[in-house]
């Protein structure tokens, strides 16, 4: 059974590092990629990057490009999403998400979410 | 940015049938976006039902199909049931591994 199971949730103030995981399990974690989507408070879902694990090739949204920096460590299938100088409108629940096929297209499992809470 | 456009908000009949699209703000959308769909309830992580225009994520009920209706991406849901209330969300894929959600469609059913 695929999994992906995401870290706890988070409470920062405004300046600080943040990097929260994804980790996934039942598949090759190599094999397909981890996207990441931000759900900002009563907000809709946003696509903020992908990363393909083989290769540790990365695409990120325009939105978010220069704002957060998507890694993986495939030795101990995980994926990163961090942050190094929060904003309060990091404010979000994140989540962590793998498409159907070895491909950048067609997520089909999800990790539980992130609450990253963003507060001075 | 290319725009992804959905209905904000639908109302269906239990038992009635709804069919959500999910368009471009520029262009129509075709298979080769790879239209999904997924729904969500307030609290929860979105759970997948439609994939790639027209595949069932596994346990996905017959009730939910996907297709492509003239130029946009469509979500069809037969029979609603009182338990479809949520959140949908479109997806498509822009290329160079880019993808853009839609605003969401808050459905009602009443």
């Amino acid at each position: 059974e695929v999994q992906l199971v995401q870290s706890g949730a988070e409470v920062k103030k405004p300046g600080e590092s943040l990097k929260i995981s994804c980790k996934g399990s039942g598949y090759s974690f190599s094999s397909y990629c981890v996207a990441w989507v931000r759900q900002m408070p009563g907000k809709g879902l946003e696509w903020m990057g992908i990363i393909y694990p083989g290769d540790s090739d990365t695409r990120y949204s325009p939105s978010f490009q220069g704002q957060v920096t998507i890694s993986a460590d495939k030795s101990i299938s995980t994926a990163y999403l961090q942050w190094s100088s929060l904003k309060a409108s990091d404010t979000a629940m994140y989540y962590c998400a793998r498409p159907a096929y070895s491909g950048f297209y067609s997520i089909d499992n999800w990790g539980q979410g992130t609450l990253v809470t963003v507060s001075s | 940015q290319t725009v992804v456009t959905q209905e904000p908000s639908f109302a269906v009949s239990p038992g009635g049938t709804v069919t959500l699209t999910c368009g471009l703000s520029s262009g129509s959308v075709s298979t080769s976006y790879y239209p999904s769909w997924y729904q969500q309830t307030p609290g929860q992580a979105p759970r997948t039902l439609i994939y790639s225009t027209n595949t069932r994520s596994s346990g996905v009920p017959d009730r939910f199909s996907g297709s492509i209706l003239g130029n946009k991406a469509a979500l069809t849901i037969t029979g609603a049931q009182a338990d479809d209330e949520s959140d949908y969300y479109c997806v498509l894929y822009m290329g160079s591994g880019i993808s853009v959600f839609g605003g969401g469609t808050k459905l009602t059913v009443l």
